[in-house]
């Protein structure tokens, strides 16, 4: 198994532009999640999935969309970038939502907006 | 709602040398608490969990923490660390009984160990 991966590694975008984040796993996980890491700041949740066709806003939602049209792909699109969006995005999936779950993360997609 | 404060946002310390990382948590209600950690250049990974019982738990490469409900704490340790230990560490917190595995992260800390 792969696990989860993200593509592309590493990105630099300019202000306005837009770009789609790819994640994809191959664990047959229901939820999916994307975060964002800033530095000092630990993660936060940008968006949420529970399965294909149902997606949820995190505590950073602005300035993201996301769709969920299989249960192995969760892109995260970034419309009109800026340079607050500058950060390091992971995603990750899980098994279920219980509290025994355990979250498994991509290796991360680190975007620069200049 | 929850929210995670890890106390030092770098700890260096030497090979063989014990370490502790701190965390200490708030929340009204039953939490779950959680370490992950993070080498360079890669994802987190899930390093143990505190869901309940024993408030001694153990975790992958030797680490284990200890969960605290009186001091709200969740203290990471180690008896005698390793080179290959450095890397970034993060407590997390989820509310019990919450759907949707919402996690609410500390601000990590840099564990670097020293030849």
């Amino acid at each position: 198994n792969a696990g989860v991966t993200q593509t592309p590694k590493f990105r630099i975008l300019k202000i306005g532009q837009s770009m789609t984040l790819q994640c994809a796993q191959d664990m047959n996980h229901n939820y999916m999640y994307w975060y964002r890491q800033d530095p000092g700041m630990g993660l936060k949740l940008i968006y949420y999935s529970v399965g294909a066709g149902i997606t949820d806003k995190g505590e950073v939602p602005n300035g993201y969309n996301v769709s969920r049209s299989t249960t192995e792909d969760f892109p995260l699109r970034l419309e009109l970038a800026a340079p607050s969006q500058t950060s390091v995005y992971f995603c990750a999936s899980s098994d279920s939502s219980g509290p025994t779950d355990t979250q498994y993360f991509g290796p991360g997609t680190r975007l620069t907006v200049l | 709602a929850q929210s995670v404060t890890q106390l030092d946002s770098q700890v260096p310390v030497f090979e063989e040398a014990p370490v502790e990382l701190r965390c200490n948590y708030s929340s009204s209600v039953s939490v779950y608490l959680f370490w992950y950690v993070q080498y360079p250049n890669q994802g987190l990974q899930l390093l143990l969990k505190y869901l309940s019982g024993s408030t001694l738990v153990k975790g992958i490469n030797g680490f284990e923490a200890e969960f605290n409900k009186s001091q709200t704490s969740f203290h990471l340790r180690k008896p005698s660390v390793h080179i290959s230990d450095t890397a970034e560490y993060f407590c997390a917190v989820r509310k019990g009984g919450t759907s949707y595995g919402k996690l609410t992260f500390g601000q990590g800390t840099i564990l670097t160990v020293h030849p």
